[in-house]
């Protein structure tokens, strides 16, 4: 199984200040159809996942354009760039690349300073 | 805008069967380009994909390593559901199970979660 690390796992923020998350796999993501399948979710208090990016950088519809994705073979980096109050909450990478078996990272927790 | 609807149990006996199903709207179970998957989350073992079902001209389903010998993930296409059951489940199978709708190499959507406790 691919293994997903992340760090830290936990950060406080001070309110519009930047966030960085990274996360590392044990394998590359490179799938063989060129596309590297690296996803992150955003698991606010009481909620159930919800996707923010997928293949890397993508953003999901309605996804502030603050949040950003990067990276690349085996380490992936997600960045808010001014957190704001409503960011609180888990946030999660996950493989998809080496399909059939799907892998998240433990979580890294964003609380605000 | 697919939705997904959980339903089912959120107490099980150890050595019972747990059974969950996650009904979809928006979207159709028998879809060729998507997958239906069963993600749990607990303390210990944080966020765990379970399995999954999908059509490509016939039906199809993934385990995890984990759960193999134990699980099940059935569509039924006349209520546009599929469902999940483990089998014998221990107190270590306490978790929030999620259904998600897989449309190539991600999860999106999930549904709103069912807490599962196993205890007699």
């Amino acid at each position: 199984d691919v293994v997903m690390t992340q760090s830290p796992l936990s950060l406080a923020v001070t309110l519009g200040q930047p966030a960085s998350i990274s996360c590392s796999s044990s394998q590359s993501l490179v799938h063989s159809d060129g596309n590297t399948y690296l996803n992150w979710f955003q698991q606010r208090p009481g909620q159930s996942p919800r996707r923010l990016i997928y293949k890397v950088s993508s953003r999901d519809f309605g996804v502030p354009d603050r949040f950003s994705g990067s990276g690349s073979g085996t380490d992936f980096t997600l960045k808010i760039s001014r957190v704001e109050a409503e960011d609180v909450g888990i946030y999660y990478c996950m493989q998809a690349t080496h399909w059939p078996h799907y892998n998240f990272g433990q979580g890294t927790k964003l609380e605000i300073k | 805008q697919v939705q997904l609807q959980q339903s089912g149990p959120g107490l099980v006996k150890p050595s019972q069967t747990l059974s969950l199903t996650c009904a979809i709207s928006g979207d159709s179970v028998s879809s060729n380009s998507v997958a239906w998957n069963w993600i749990r989350q607990s303390p210990s073992r944080g966020l765990e994909w379970l399995g999954r079902t999908y059509y490509r001209s016939k039906w199809y389903n993934d385990y995890a390593v984990s759960v193999k010998s134990r699980i099940a993930v059935n569509p039924d296409a006349s209520k546009n559901q599929f469902s999940l059951q483990l089998n014998s489940v221990t107190p270590e199978d306490t978790a929030v199970y999620y259904c998600a709708r897989d449309p190539g190499y991600s999860l999106d959507p999930w549904g709103q979660g069912t807490l599962v406790t196993v205890s007699s």
